[in-house]
C-alpha cells in the first residue's frame, strides 16, 4: 500500500496569511490525525478526525482547524499566521492494530512563516 | 505539562554496542506505548509498540522493556549500526488516538 501523502512538502507564508495543508491517508484508513513539530516544544498533538467528525483536538488556538473529507482525505488550515506557527506539520492515518490504533506518519509539511 | 519523560537527550554508541533509551509517564491511564524513529526530512516511522500487560517485546534487534510499577519504559537496540543513527521518540496513548511524545533521542552509532 502507499503510504501517507502530504502536500505540499514546503511552504513559505508571511505573518497575516492563512494555509492549508492537505494529507491522504493510507488506502483504507479512516482515522487522520495531524501533529506540529517543533525544535522547542517538540511533537504536539493537534486533532484527529474519523468519519469526517472531529474526535479528539489538543490544545492549540481556534487558528487552526481541520476537516476531512468523505474519501478520508483531510486537510488543516492556519489562519493569521504568526512566527511561532513556523514547524513540521505531520498528518498520520491509523488502523486498528492489536486492538490499538496505530499511527502512520507522512513526510510532513515544512511551514516557515516570515 | 510534560506526561512523558525522556533520556538522556543524546547518544554515542560504537558500532555493534547497545543503545539504550529511556522513558517514564505520569498518566496511569495510558495503555499503549510505541517507539518512533526518525531520519531528517522524514516523517516518525513506527519502530516496536508495547501494552502494559507484558514486561518485554523483542522484534530483531529491538526490544522493549516494560516496568508498570515504576511507570517506566525502555527502548534497547543491541548491535547498534550506522544506519539506526536517528532520532527516536518514544510515545504514550490512552487508546483515544492521542499520541503524547517524549522530547526525542538523538542517536549517533559511531563506525
Amino acid at each position: 500500500k502507499a503510504g501517507v501523502t502530504q502536500t505540499p512538502r514546503y511552504l513559505i507564508k508571511t505573518r497575516g496569511q492563512q494555509v492549508t495543508l492537505s494529507c491522504s491517508p493510507i488506502s483504507g484508513h479512516r482515522s487522520v490525525s495531524w501533529y506540529q513539530q517543533t525544535p522547542g516544544q517538540g511533537l504536539q498533538f493537534l486533532f484527529e478526525y474519523f468519519s469526517e467528525t472531529q474526535r479528539n483536538k489538543g490544545n492549540f488556538p481556534g487558528r487552526f482547524s481541520g476537516r476531512q473529507f468523505s474519501n478520508s482525505r483531510s486537510e488543516m488550515n492556519v489562519s493569521t499566521l504568526e512566527l511561532g506557527d513556523s514547524a513540521l506539520y505531520l498528518c498520520a492515518s491509523s488502523e486498528v492494530r492489536d486492538g490499538t490504533d496505530t499511527q502512520y506518519f507522512g513526510p510532513g509539511t515544512r511551514l516557515t512563516v516570515l | 505539562q510534560q506526561q512523558v519523560k525522556q533520556s538522556p537527550q543524546s547518544l554515542i554508541v560504537q558500532k555493534g554496542g547497545i543503545s539504550i533509551i529511556n522513558c517514564a509517564y505520569e498518566n496511569t491511564a495510558f495503555d499503549y506505548f510505541p517507539w518512533y524513529q526518525q531520519f531528517p526530512g522524514k516523517g516518525p516511522a513506527l519502530l516496536i509498540a508495547i501494552r502494559p500487560d507484558v514486561s518485554e517485546k523483542k522484534e530483531g534487534r529491538f526490544t522493549i522493556s516494560f516496568n508498570k510499577s515504576a511507570k517506566q519504559f525502555s527502548l534497547h537496540i543491541m548491535d547498534s549500526q550506522p544506519g539506526d543513527s536517528a532520532t527516536y521518540f518514544c510515545a504514550a496513548t490512552d487508546h483515544r488516538n492521542k499520541l503524547v511524545f517524549g522530547a526525542g533521542t538523538i542517536l549517533r552509532v559511531k563506525s
